[in-house]
């Protein structure tokens, strides 16, 4: 069975500081991951996926397939990051079913 | 129609009584799912539809839960015999497979909050 695990339930830096949130995910094929975000009063919405191998709002995310980790970063956190934020992954076949995990606080000072 | 859009958005409700949630997705969407959250949790996948075939439904559907989507449109979430710990927020997505513009992404909705008292 596929699991999906953000260890911080909570994590707050200052302004233009270095952030991660961390992902670990199990599962035993080939996983398609992403993170999803929620600012307040917002619907949950995509920020990114593993395979567009983008930067979206500064963020990027790795997959490390040895590690099963999806850690998001980004150099220089602002204010308007704050949000939920939640790791997510699709095991394989057509079914686009996510497995998400607890999902992480991330609050900025200005 | 720019997003997926629920009905009720609140539901405050007695222990025993029936609830019943819709979900109307983003046109051409063929997919379908039901995801619900509680309190410090993730997003817990339910159930879900390919136009009006349900496909599959998760282990925390229980029988006293069922979801409909007549007509491959919109979609009905019931909920009978309510109980306390089906306060959740219960969440739709849609989902187009294939080479449009916004394809290929699960676009949820803002939910249908329940609260059994």
């Amino acid at each position: 069975a596929q699991r999906v695990t953000q260890p911080e339930k909570l994590l707050s830096v200052f302004k233009g500081a270095p952030v991660e949130l961390k992902c670990n995910y199990s599962y035993s094929g080939s996983p398609e991951l992403f993170w999803y975000v929620q600012y307040s009063r917002q619907r949950l919405q995509l920020l990114l996926r593993h395979i567009s191998r983008e930067s979206i709002k500064g963020f990027t995310a790795d997959l490390n397939k040895g590690e099963t980790s999806f850690h998001l970063k980004k150099p220089f956190a602002q204010e308007e990051d704050s949000a939920m934020y939640y790791c997510a992954l699709r095991s394989g076949g057509s079914n686009y079913k996510l497995t998400f995990g607890k999902g992480t606080l991330l609050t900025v000072n200005p | 129609d720019t997003g997926v859009s629920q009905d009720p958005r609140h539901k405050i409700t007695k222990r025993g009584q029936n609830v019943t949630f819709r979900c109307d997705p983003i046109s051409e969407h063929n997919r379908l799912y039901w995801y619900r959250q509680t309190l410090g949790q993730g997003p817990e996948f339910l159930t879900y539809f390919q136009n009006e075939a349900q496909l599959e439904k998760s282990r925390l559907l229980s029988d006293r839960f069922s979801a409909e989507r007549p007509k491959g449109s919109f979609s009905t979430l019931e909920i009978q015999r309510t109980e306390q710990g089906d306060s959740a927020m219960y969440l739709c997505a849609t989902f187009l497979r294939g080479g449009k513009a916004g394809a290929n992404v699960l676009t949820f909705g803002a939910g249908s909050r329940l609260t059994v008292l």
